[in-house]
């Protein structure tokens, strides 16, 4: 079947790094996209990898190894209204597949 | 610029009413357009999508079904809700086949099914 796992939740402290990572199962893979979901509301657009490598937008940048099935996001200089979750998601034809979501904590 | 509306943006329903959620995209052509609902604290379940007018595939055999009446209209409905029906409905459109980018989301409609 087809499948995104990533971790449940991560904390981190206000000004840090995180790395949220996924890794996932699927066929007829395009490439990785990453969405961040506040409390009530729906999800935005962060990044898309179509190829290997990193991408990089202002904070956050993501990464994928297709060899590996893997990729993650980072997000850099931690801000409290970075408290959200974050979606990995992978498609193929006319869908996408949304990983479970982590939970980002952040600690002042 | 595009946009996206959905509506209700909350609904409290009985068991076994029916459902009508609508969906419209403002400002391209021909998108693409996804149903999905959210449980509470859990990921987005991909529940339809539609390429074209009239075009549904159903991800998930259950008692509700999809319309696309008009090019940018999308429309969720069953015609008798289940308690297991409450949850997060979002739409969403993307110009693209879904898994080369970027979708974009409406609102939700939080339906609470008792």
């Amino acid at each position: 079947g087809q499948s995104l796992e990533q971790p449940s939740e991560v904390t981190a402290v206000e000004g840090a790094i995180v790395q949220i990572n996924c890794t996932y199962q699927t066929s007829g893979f395009y490439g990785l996209s990453w969405y961040q979901q506040h409390d009530g509301g729906a999800p935005t657009f962060l990044s898309y990898n179509a190829l290997d490598g990193l991408e990089e937008t202002g904070r956050f940048s993501s990464f994928l190894s297709r060899s590996d099935s893997y990729g993650y996001l980072l997000l850099q200089e931690l801000q409290m209204k970075d408290s959200a979750s974050y979606f990995c998601a992978g498609g193929a034809d006319d869908k996408i597949i949304f990983g479970k979501g982590t939970r980002l904590h952040i600690l002042p | 610029s595009q946009t996206i509306h959905q509506w209700p943006a909350t609904l409290v329903q009985p068991v076994g009413s029916p459902l009508s959620l609508e969906c419209t995209v403002e400002g391209t052509s021909n998108p693409n357009l996804y149903w999905y609902r959210q449980a509470a604290g859990r990921g987005l379940q991909l529940l339809f999508y539609s390429v074209g007018i009239g075009q549904i595939s159903s991800e998930v055999p259950q008692n509700l079904s999809a319309s696309r009446p008009q090019d940018r209209q999308f429309i969720l409905s069953s015609k008798k809700l289940l308690l297991s029906d409450s949850g997060f409905y979002l739409c969403a459109w993307s110009k693209l086949l879904a898994g080369a980018g970027e979708q974009f989301f409406g609102p939700g409609t939080r339906l609470t099914v008792l």
